[in-house]
């Protein structure tokens, strides 16, 4: 069984909705959590952090972690077609190893 | 504009080759982390250096090593290409190390073929 697990997708919506990406994970050490956006061709981009449970907001994104659960979620609202990109979530128990989700192909169509 | 840069972009090699890809750190930033990105998965951890020492390692075998140097710029090197080597693999620098809140800043990748 894998540390992290992600549905790979590809999850494809209207330009407008709400969407809705997570991830569950098996190491109870984990006490970062992150997800990247990654367009094709390109490197992975930070695009909220999370530091042990609760919420966080950056404008359209918020970023949801239940350690209880072990269970996190990034929420994007009005979802615009350039969000269309691969979507992966990253923890760390410290010292910057990242252990990477699968990534969730997201397709927003207009 | 997050700095980091690869070389090159893609790679084709044979299998039992050796290859060498470099990274080039963002400036002011000591510590780098190499991952490997196979084909619909997610990045994984290979190894890390700071100030030119590893510092860390993940569940890679020993054909694959790495240097960093006084400019903090790094290589990867994979020794005895095997066709599973066929990746994207990244580098990620950071400012320092041991501080997890640190953001890792990803370059493009290099696309490696192994034929």
């Amino acid at each position: 069984q894998k540390e992290v697990e992600q549905d790979p997708g590809p999850l494809s919506v209207p330009e407008g909705a709400i969407v809705s990406l997570n991830c569950t994970y098996s190491n109870s050490a984990f006490q970062y959590f992150m997800w990247y956006r990654q367009y094709s061709r390109k490197g992975p981009e930070l695009l909220m952090y999370t530091y042990s449970s609760g919420n966080k907001e950056d404008g359209r994104f918020t970023a949801q972690v239940d350690k209880s659960s072990k269970y996190i979620s990034l929420f994007i609202r009005d979802s615009q077609p350039s969000d269309s990109a691969t979507y992966l979530c990253a923890m760390s128990a410290g010292a910057q190893k990242l252990v990477f989700g699968q990534g969730t192909r997201l397709t927003i169509n207009p | 504009e997050t700095g980091v840069t690869q070389s090159p972009t893609h790679l084709i090699k044979t299998r039992g080759q050796q290859v060498t890809l470099r990274c080039s750190s963002q400036s002011g930033h000591n510590t780098v982390s190499w991952y490997q990105q196979a084909l619909g998965q997610g990045p994984q951890f290979i190894f890390q250096y700071y100030r030119e020492e590893e510092n860390g390692r993940g569940n890679f075998p020993p054909r694959f090593s790495g240097l960093q140097f006084p400019n903090y710029s790094s290589e990867l090197n994979v020794n005895a290409l095997e066709l599973d080597d066929s990746a994207l693999y990244l580098c990620a620098s950071s400012p320092t190390t041991g501080n997890p809140t640190d953001t890792q800043y990803f370059g493009p990748g290099t696309r490696l073929t192994v034929l």
